[in-house]
């Protein structure tokens, strides 16, 4: 039982460049988010999944896709790389509607 | 949206001693209430969480408060041992779906 599985877990870009960050569940999971991670910032919710098909925004969405075609996977689309999306982004799941989010090891991203 | 601010931003106890950390939060409309602790370099795990109906929840040595009509909650950890040492986020939410808003962190030091 891997829990949530996030790849890469660092990644160097340059401004403009498009990546895709991977996340996936093996728990099961329907709820599943991600977050960004800054100094001194918290968490701050980019987008968010309660099921196979759904998807909403959360707090900061611009520059950011995402799409979840299967309970697994929740991957996280960044279009044109900016220095202002440099940050570590986490990926988490959750079996509840208001319960424990299961987070990944974490991806830090570093756009020149 | 929800807005959550947690006091102090750092706190340094004598192990053994208690340690509190309060948080804020703007929307009375929120209903859910969780701790995470984040180890440097780590992934946030939850420690603790409370929902709106209730009014304190205790898990061994930790505790949370809620006070729904000042709108805060706290977080309080007795004994403290060094293993204690960590950034602890405070978050509400009241829409569910795992939609957190989260506060900016406390670095607790626990000093042997």
């Amino acid at each position: 039982n891997a829990g949530v599985t996030q790849t890469p877990k660092f990644q160097v870009l340059k401004t403009g460049q498009s990546m895709t960050l991977q996340c996936a569940q093996d728990m099961n999971h329907e709820y599943m988010s991600w977050y960004r991670q800054d100094p001194g910032m918290g968490l701050r919710l980019i987008h968010y999944s309660v099921g196979a098909g759904i998807t909403d925004q959360g707090e900061v969405p611009n520059g950011y896709n995402v799409s979840r075609s299967t309970t697994e996977d929740f991957p996280l689309r960044l279009l044109s790389a900016a220095p202002s999306q440099t940050s570590v982004y986490f990926c988490a799941s959750s079996a509840q509607e208001y319960g424990e989010l299961f987070f990944g090891e974490g991806s830090r991203l570093t756009v020149l | 949206g929800e807005n959550v601010e947690q006091h102090p931003s750092t706190l340094s106890v004598q192990e053994g001693d208690s340690a509190v950390i309060k948080c804020t939060y703007s929307d009375s409309a929120s209903n859910y209430f969780p701790w995470y602790k984040q180890e440097l370099g780590k992934r946030p795990q939850l420690i603790i969480d409370i929902r709106s109906n209730v009014g304190e929840k205790k898990d061994q040595r930790i505790a949370v408060t809620l006070n729904k009509t000042a709108k805060h909650f706290s977080l309080h950890i007795t004994e403290t041992q060094p293993e204690d040492s960590a950034v602890y986020f405070c978050a509400a939410s009241k829409d569910g779906n795992n939609r957190l808003a989260f506060g900016k962190g406390n670095q607790v030091v626990v000093i042997p």
